[in-house]
């Protein structure tokens, strides 16, 4: 198993601004994860970020609003840029183990918008 | 793509009681099956894992589950349930390391 820590574990911004979440690993792994999970909602990937290449997004998702970086096997960052009230949201980064067929999750960002 | 059905959105049921939240998978290969379990105000964490070999799983807080491969189902069963349990729970099915999640089931366990 990993154990994934998260920060900020929450904010309130305001609508324009930009927000910089991190993800740290106790172990190293390939694959980490960002996912979105709207109020109520099950959850969305957002990217896959593996270390050393450009991180993989998902349709409805683009590098320009979710810009996302990778700079070792331990650790990554996701910017929500440009926010407004639909981004609030609470955003989770996993660790992905086995190959990366196996998740392990952080506690999340609970983001709001206002 | 994989795709994952939670049958029900929300289940009610009384402390001690035993429950059972239904799974049902679509794949054209071969999957990994997990239950996730989010505490409110949590992330995920992780209850029990189908990898291969023996098709009934045990994980962690008492749970269990079963794949049945020709039924394309992985259901979570628990016999006797704590008010502890109660939370959301996500069903998912991982595919070449593309993992999919159910819509969630609310289990509410009452006194």
């Amino acid at each position: 198993s990993a154990v994934i820590s998260q920060k900020p574990s929450r904010d309130i911004c305001q609508r324009g601004t930009s927000l910089t979440i991190q993800c740290q690993v106790d172990s190293q792994v390939t694959m980490m994860f960002w996912y979105r999970q709207q109020p109520g909602q099950s959850l969305t990937l957002i990217a896959t970020a593996n270390q050393g290449s450009e991180a993989t997004y998902e349709s409805g998702f683009v590098i320009d609003k979710f810009p996302i970086s990778r700079p070792n096997l331990t650790f990554s960052t996701l910017t929500v840029s440009n926010m407004s009230p639909e981004d609030s949201s609470i955003y989770l980064c996993s660790a992905g183990l086995g190959g990366g067929y196996e998740q392990y999750f952080g506690p999340g960002t609970r983001l709001t918008v206002t | 793509a994989q795709s994952v059905t939670q049958l029900d959105s929300q289940v009610p049921v009384f402390e001690e009681a035993p429950v059972e939240l239904r799974c049902n998978y679509s794949s054209s290969v071969s999957v990994y099956l997990f239950w996730y379990v989010q505490y409110p105000n949590q992330g995920l964490q992780l209850l029990l894992k189908y990898l291969s070999g023996s098709t009934l799983v045990k994980g962690i807080n008492g749970f269990e589950a079963e794949f049945n491969k020709s039924q394309t189902s992985f259901h979570l069963r628990k016999p006797s349930v704590h008010i502890s349990d109660t939370a959301e729970y996500f069903c998912a099915v991982s595919v070449d390391n593309d993992m999919r999640f159910g819509a969630g089931t609310r289990l509410t366990v009452k006194p």
